[in-house]
């Protein structure tokens, strides 16, 4: 394994639930983040963390919010997601921002 | 703006037929060309980093290489279990925070 692990691996959520997904490493970087990955469509990059300071924001909807509490944990909150938001959330952590990421198992998120 | 294009979309090989898959890029300064393996309903798998032209590097039966323009990965007598999709990265020198720029990928399948 990547050292990088994922929880939920599944979740199914309706437009008005809040839910967390949850990124752990256990490589000692100092880089994490949080790609999108839907079908047909080159993976999307939302958010990077150095060192536990957000440094990039893509333009990504409010209704998605990070929270980086310590280089070696990273969530994503959801709220009144929609359908549209269905697809495969990938975390994936670095030495630091300029290596090669290291990729998670993903979450398969369905809203419906 | 940076820019990945990956061909063929998808391939299919009988067990033994060696061929290559595609990655041009347009980058502003490259600093490293990555290459992931995917599996479906997992995350990318690191294989190989680029730096400069000329470069290769070799993981059993694949090999990378890198011009100015593109970077081939050559497959010499895959096995069914190199069926996957193949992801190309790129990253571009910046003062800043320097995010990987994906292709949408080519879906191998090799069929014994």
């Amino acid at each position: 394994e990547t050292g990088v692990t994922q929880t939920p691996r599944h979740l199914v959520m309706g437009m008005t639930n809040k839910k967390s997904l949850k990124c752990e490493q256990h490589l000692g970087h100092n880089a994490m983040y949080w790609y999108k990955q839907s079908a047909k469509k080159p993976l999307e990059l939302m958010f990077v963390y150095n060192f536990k300071e957000q440094t990039e924001n893509n333009s990504v909807p409010s209704r998605f919010s990070p929270e980086c509490p310590n280089s070696s944990h990273l969530f994503l909150h959801l709220h009144t997601l929609q359908p549209e938001d269905s697809a495969l959330y990938l975390c994936a952590s670095s030495p630091d921002n300029n290596n090669e990421q290291f990729f998670g198992p993903g979450t398969r998120l369905t809203v419906l | 703006e940076d820019q990945v294009t990956q061909s063929p979309e998808a391939l299919r090989l009988q067990e033994g037929e060696s061929s290559s898959l595609n990655c041009s890029y347009t980058v502003s300064g490259l600093r490293g060309l990555f290459w992931y393996r995917q599996d479906p309903g997992k995350g990318p798998e690191f294989l190989f980093t680029l730096y400069s032209a000329g470069e290769e590097k070799e993981k059993e039966r694949l090999k990378a290489t890198l011009t100015k323009k593109e970077s081939f990965l050559h497959i010499t007598a895959p096995k069914p279990e190199d069926s996957a999709t193949y992801l190309c990265a790129v990253q571009a020198w910046n003062s800043g925070n320097t995010p990987l720029v994906f292709g949408k990928g080519t879906r191998l399948s090799v069929i014994a």
